[in-house]
This record gives structure tokens, sequence and C-alpha cells, in this order.
């Protein structure tokens, strides 16, 4: 039982250059998350999925777009990558989308932006 | 929108002496609150949680948290510092998203734990 997991660990990228983040988690958990950690900040939603087949931005959607491939996997594509967006990268999954609902997160992917 | 402050962006406390961390929230409605712990360069785990029912809320590895409703805070607390403590601690509340009534998490900055020995 591995959780969540994310890959790629490190990315380095130049301006301009698109990739995607991946994410599964096994855990069979309905709700989706990504999110991103920059010093001082604390965490900041990007995008959620409550359930397969839907997403919702969250509070720093630009210059982001998301995929709920099936209930498994939420990916996060960056088209043109920005030094702002140099960040580390969360992706979290919980059993539900509730209030009072632990999310567990994956291990993250550390963004540089040149 | 709720929102959550830390007091303290860095606290030292010495190896055996009380870890006190604070975190005040916001809310419109009776909140769920959470602590996690972020280890160096790993994912964020889940120390505790307050849902409902008792005020005094305890965790993994001897850290536990009182829900305060009338100070509007859920200060953590471990009475002894461990050197194995030494990471990054993050107080969210989970807020009612506008429209479709879903959830989110707002996290406060969070507070680096240094443990001297």
């Amino acid at each position: 039982n591995a959780g969540v997991t994310q890959t790629p660990k490190f990315q380095v990228l130049k301006t301009g250059q698109s990739m995607t983040l991946q994410c599964a988690q096994d855990m069979n958990h309905n709700s989706m998350y990504w999110y991103r950690q920059d010093p001082g900040m604390g965490l900041r939603l990007i995008y959620y999925s409550a359930s397969e087949g839907t997403t919702d931005k969250g509070e720093v959607p630009n210059g982001y777009n998301v995929s709920r491939l099936n209930k498994r996997e939420f990916s996060l594509r960056l088209e043109s990558a920005a030094p702002s967006q140099t960040s580390v990268y969360f992706c979290a999954s919980s059993e539900q989308d509730r209030a009072n609902n632990e999310q567990f997160f994956g291990p993250g992917t550390r963004l540089t932006v040149l | 929108a709720q929102s959550v402050t830390q007091l303290g962006s860095h606290v030292s406390v010495s190896e055996g002496a009380l870890v006190l961390l604070r975190c005040n929230y916001s809310s419109s409605v009776p909140p769920y609150l959470f602590w996690y712990v972020q280890y160096p360069n790993q994912g964020l785990q889940l120390l505790l949680k307050y849902t409902t029912g008792a005020t005094l809320v305890k965790g993994i590895n001897g850290f536990e948290a009182e829900f305060k409703k009338s100070e509007t805070s859920f200060h953590l607390t471990k009475p002894s510092a461990h050197m194995s403590d030494a990471a990054e601690y993050f107080c969210a509340v989970s807020d009612r998203r506008s429209g479709a009534g879903s959830y989110q998490l707002t996290f406060g900055k969070g507070t680096k734990l240094s443990v001297i020995p």
C-alpha cells in the first residue's frame, strides 16, 4: 500500500516549457487535490477533484490545468512554465470531499523554472 | 472565508522542554481543525484533528491540542520535546467553499520547530 505517489520528485524547466506532474493514490479515495508550497506561504490549493469526472479551481489556479484520468490518477499540467511557478507541489487525496476528512499527502515534486 | 494564523514562524525549545505551537482561526461556522507535521523533504502527515466532541484531542507522537471556542484557538502542545520532533507544523481549518458545498483545507503559514540538545 504505497498511499499517494508523485512523479517526478525533481524537475528543472526553462521558461515557456511545459510539463505534467503525475499523482496516483491506491486508497480508493474519491477526492484528490493539488497544492503548491512556497516559503512563508503555507500550502495553497491549486485545483481539486471532489469525485471522478469533476474538477474545480482552488485558490491559485492561473497557469495550471488538471485532468482526473480515473479514480486513482490526478495530473497537473503547466502549459508554459514561468519562474513564479517555482515551488514544491503536493498532491493529496481523501476518502470524501467532506469537512472532517483527513487528507493524505504525497512526497512532493520540487520544480524549478529558470 | 476562513483563515488560520500561526504565531511564530520559528520556535526553538530545549530537549525535554514543553512544546507550545500557537494557532488561531477565524470561522463563521463550527470549524474542523487539523494539525499536520512535515519532516524535511517529505509530505505532510496528520498529527491530530478536532471534529466534534471532546475539546482536548490527542494525536500521534505524544502531541495534543485543545479546541477553545471562546478564544478561537487550537494550540498544539507536547510535554517533553524530543530531537525527532524537529519539523515544520501546519495548522489547518476546514472551510466550505462557495457554491456547491465542497470543502477546502485552509492552512496556516507554518511554524518551524527546532529542538536544541
